[in-house]
Formats: structure tokens, C-alpha cells, sequence
């Protein structure tokens, strides 16, 4: 089973919306992180949020939002006032584990442009 | 956050030449740093682990002998792309964990896009 679904290849967005991309995660093990990052066409990988298992509260980083729902094993980002320079790919990675040390899984992305 | 420097940011070769990848931490220590790599319009695939002052631990299907990783510091691994071939050509980051920012987070260096002609 893959370990890290992303279901939307792509995503369109009105300058200014809220826009939220879907994530879903497998795994067994009580300890883990999700990341997500943003890959913008220059290739550089831009850690955006994080959220740990144990988490209590979604986390959030500025226009960035986790939905995480722990019992549905979902982590959705939502962009919120999306802006034209959001336009990129963007990945949901899991780590499993409880060291920042572990490896991460990367799923396939979600490819999101904003319009004008 | 944390900044990861890689060096080149691009390299063409020609197959059969060696390349070398750099990988620095600019402004921690990093004991573990990760190398993917990203084929087009691809997702990140592991290629292995790094940790300073040992073994890499490489990925399932990643040949080391083919894949070198030097981990001498806590503020540089390198990756050798040995006698490389046009198969070889992608995209490859580099990551490195930093307890000192974050007990979990990963940041990752710009990428180096490798051409083999």
C-alpha cells in the first residue's frame, strides 16, 4: 500500500481563495510526522508546516493550515488568500518513527496554479 | 529555518565521467542528511542515508557502489555519481535534520540537475 496518497494531480485556484490539497497516510506505527513542502519550478524543496502524531492542535504556519484528522489518517494543507507566487508543486511526506533522523516518503505531489 | 547549500546546481558530463555532489550544512550540524532523487514530474525517491563518520545506508534497488556517499563532517556529505550514464541524469537533494531547529524537520538543499550525454 502506498504510504502517502496524494489524490490530485492538479489543482486551479482563484487569486485570493482558500484552496485545500489532500493528503492521506498510511502507516502502524504511533510515532510519526507529516511535512509538507512546496516545489516551485526552480526544483528547490520549501518545508512549509509540520505536524506530529502526538499533536493535539492542527499546526499552523502563517496561510498555512494542517487539517490533521488523526482517526481518518488525513493531513490536508489549506492555503488560505492564495497568491500567484503559491503557483508550484506541492508534496505531503510522512515520517515514520519518532527521530527527526528517520526517513521521509514523499507522494506524488499536487500541482497547484493560481489565477489571476 | 535551517539553510542547506548543494554544489553545482547543474553539471553536464559526458557517460563514463565521475561527479561529485556536495551537500552542506551552512549554519548547524547535521549528524544525518538524506540524497533523492526526482525524475520528471516525479516524486522524491530515497536513495540513502547519511550519517557522519559512518556506512550510508542506501535504499532498497540503489547500487552504493555506483551511488558513493561520504559523510566526513557534521557540515558535509557528498554524493559521487560514478562512471555515470544517460539513465542517470535527474534531479538530485539533499536533506539534513537539525535538532537544533527542530526535532523533526528536514530542510532541504536547492538540488543538482544532473545531464549525462
Amino acid at each position: 500500500a502506498q504510504k502517502i496518497t496524494q489524490t490530485q494531480p492538479g489543482m486551479f485556484v482563484q487569486e485570493k481563495e482558500a484552496v485545500t490539497l489532500d493528503c492521506t497516510y498510511d502507516t502502524s506505527d504511533p510515532s510519526y510526522g507529516l511535512f509538507w513542502y512546496k516545489q516551485p519550478s526552480s526544483g528547490e524543496m520549501i518545508f512549509l508546516i509540520y505536524q506530529g502524531s502526538y499533536d493535539q492542535q492542527n499546526a499552523t504556519e502563517g496561510r498555512y493550515s494542517l487539517n490533521f484528522q488523526k482517526a481518518r489518517k488525513s493531513a490536508n494543507l489549506v492555503i488560505s488568500a492564495s497568491q500567484l507566487g503559491d503557483s508550484a508543486m506541492y508534496f505531503c511526506a510522512m515520517r515514520e518513527g519518532p527521530g527527526g533522523y528517520q526517513k521521509v516518503t514523499f507522494g506524488i505531489g499536487t500541482k497547484l496554479q493560481v489565477i489571476p | 529555518g535551517a539553510v542547506v547549500s548543494q554544489h553545482p546546481s547543474r553539471v553536464i558530463c559526458k557517460s563514463g565521467t565521475s561527479v561529485k555532489i556536495e551537500c552542506r550544512s551552512l549554519d548547524f550540524q547535521a549528524t544525518t542528511m538524506f540524497w533523492y532523487r526526482q525524475f520528471p514530474k516525479q516524486s522524491l525517491m530515497l536513495m540513502a542515508t547519511s550519517n557522519e563518520g559512518s556506512k550510508a545506508t542506501y535504499e532498497q534497488g540503489v547500487e552504493k557502489d555506483k551511488f558513493l556517499i561520504n559523510h566526513a563532517s557534521l557540515t558535509l556529505s557528498t554524493l559521487t555519481v560514478t562512471s555515470a550514464h544517460p539513465e542517470d541524469s535527474s534531479f538530485y537533494i539533499c536533506s539534513s535534520h537539525s535538532g537544533e531547529f527542530s526535532t523533526d524537520t528536514q530542510y532541504f538543499g536547492p538540488g543538482t540537475r544532473l545531464t549525462v550525454l
